[in-house]
């Protein structure tokens, strides 16, 4: 099976611009998290998607915000970008029978300048 | 809100020295799970723990879930520079939808 992938790989924006990143999780895989990554503050999650619907959203400001289509793809989006949103975003799938086993996409490098 | 502690932060050894990392929840947990971040890579996961008191072995890696399942800790044995990488614990509180909460992370060098 194909893993997880993540586009695009990497990221260059401004602040204020807005960004869509998006995640293919695998095959057979309804599950669909993000996180995001950075030094300081290792992983910290985002959103937790099930067959369309959102489970869980994390602390973060209502400029992220993420959806679930039909066939389990999912995308974030993270408008009016800040210099502090510059991180590794991950995407990890996880099947329906095992919702804590992530596994996890290569991750959108984000740099805001 | 849940919190997941891991220490140490960062840990040298020599190859052929033994590691330990410890994650401790501050909330009561369904599982918990453990992932591998290579330098310039992705969490890869590793290994799930559900029963108080489990214990698992992959090769080196030893890897331990406390009684009151709010604990864990993961030993590896004689480090190989293959080892190197930050180790992640996850959970998620018993009983609750609430999301799956990652540590921070202990960052492992290992000096051949």
């Amino acid at each position: 099976k194909a893993g997880v992938t993540q586009t695009p790989r990497y990221l260059i924006k401004t602040r204020g611009q807005q960004v869509t990143l998006s995640c293919s999780p695998i095959s057979g895989h309804r599950s669909v998290s993000w996180y995001q990554q950075t030094p300081g503050q290792g992983l910290q999650f985002l959103f937790e998607y099930f067959s369309e619907t959102q489970r869980n959203k994390g602390n973060f400001p209502g400029r992220f915000s993420g959806r679930q289509f039909s066939n389990s793809r999912s995308e974030m989006n993270v408008s009016t970008l800040e210099l502090g949103d510059s991180a590794l975003y991950l995407c990890a799938s996880s099947a329906a029978g095992t919702p804590d086993t992530q596994y996890f996409g290569p991750g959108t490098r984000l740099t805001v300048l | 809100g849940q919190q997941v502690m891991q220490i140490p932060q960062y840990q040298h050894v020599q190859e052929g020295e033994d590691f330990t990392t410890y994650c401790n929840s501050s909330t009561t947990l369904s599982n918990i799970q453990w992932y591998k971040q290579r330098p310039g890579g992705h969490p890869v996961f590793l290994i799930q723990l559900v029963k108080s008191g489990e214990v698992k072995k992959q090769k080196r890696l030893t890897f331990q879930f406390g009684e009151a399942k709010k604990n864990s800790s993961l030993h590896i044995t004689a480090t190989q520079t293959t080892d190197v990488g930050t180790y992640f614990c996850a959970g998620r509180p018993t009983g609750s939808a609430r999301q799956l909460t990652f540590g921070s992370g202990t960052q492992l060098t290992v000096l051949p």
